[in-house]
């Protein structure tokens, strides 16, 4: 079984300014991958990047980057020039890469505000 | 490109009645479906999963049902609701087991 831990319940950062999202799993699974949604007030759930474990390079998306540690069990995002527009809940997930395994598992979610 | 629609978007409804919230993709062939239902401040829970037409597993035991008469539509039903099954639900897509997208969800409160 997978579990997502977010340690960080709420944050908040200052327009313009960077803010790291933590998030550590768990699975005895090789082959994996890992995302972080985006759920702004409107509720729906946005991809907002996502990295294959067995890709050692960070996946970057514009603003959105990710420092992955596969060792560690890590999987933080980076938000860089925040915008208000930011300001959403974001939860990490990962799913592992195995015949009939469909279930993502999510973390508990980290609300970010973004301040102007 | 896909899109994945839900209707409705909003939905009250009383204790004791029936359910029905459709979830239809576009764009896309043979995708896996899912239905997700999230409480108030809380993650998501998965509800059913299709990997094809008339194929559902169910995740959690509860009042609730899922369909798929067709490849690209997914039905979340009930017979009769209970006020536990309020919450704002959510449909994804995904091919294989990789990444999942969302629609824009059903807010339902039983009243």
């Amino acid at each position: 079984a997978q579990t997502v831990t977010q340690s960080q319940p709420e944050m908040s950062v200052q327009e313009a300014e960077t803010v790291t999202l933590s998030c550590t799993y768990d699975t005895s699974e090789s082959n994996y991958y890992l995302f972080w949604y985006k759920q702004p007030p409107s509720r729906q759930m946005i991809l907002v990047i996502r990295q294959e474990a067995y890709k050692q390079q960070n996946a970057t998306e514009n603003r959105f980057s990710v420092n992955f540690q596969k060792a560690a069990k890590s999987f933080s995002l980076k938000i860089s020039d925040s915008q208000l527009g930011d300001t959403a809940m974001y939860f990490c997930a990962s799913v592992y890469s195995g015949a009939g395994s469909y279930q993502l598992t999510f973390g508990k979610g980290t609300k970010l505000s973004v301040i102007p | 490109s896909q899109t994945i629609h839900q209707w409705p978007a909003t939905l009250v409804q009383p204790v004791g009645s029936p359910l029905s919230l459709e979830c239809t993709v576009e764009g896309t062939s043979n995708p896996n479906l899912y239905w997700y239902r999230q409480a108030a401040g809380r993650g998501l829970q998965l509800l059913f999963y299709s990997v094809g037409i008339g194929q559902i597993s169910s995740e959690v035991p509860q009042n609730l049902s899922a369909s798929r008469p067709q490849d690209r539509q997914f039905i979340l039903s009930s017979k009769k609701l209970l006020l536990s099954d309020s919450g704002f639900y959510l449909c994804a897509w995904s091919v294989g087991y990789r990444e999942q997208y969302f629609g824009p969800g059903t807010r339902l409160t039983v009243t």
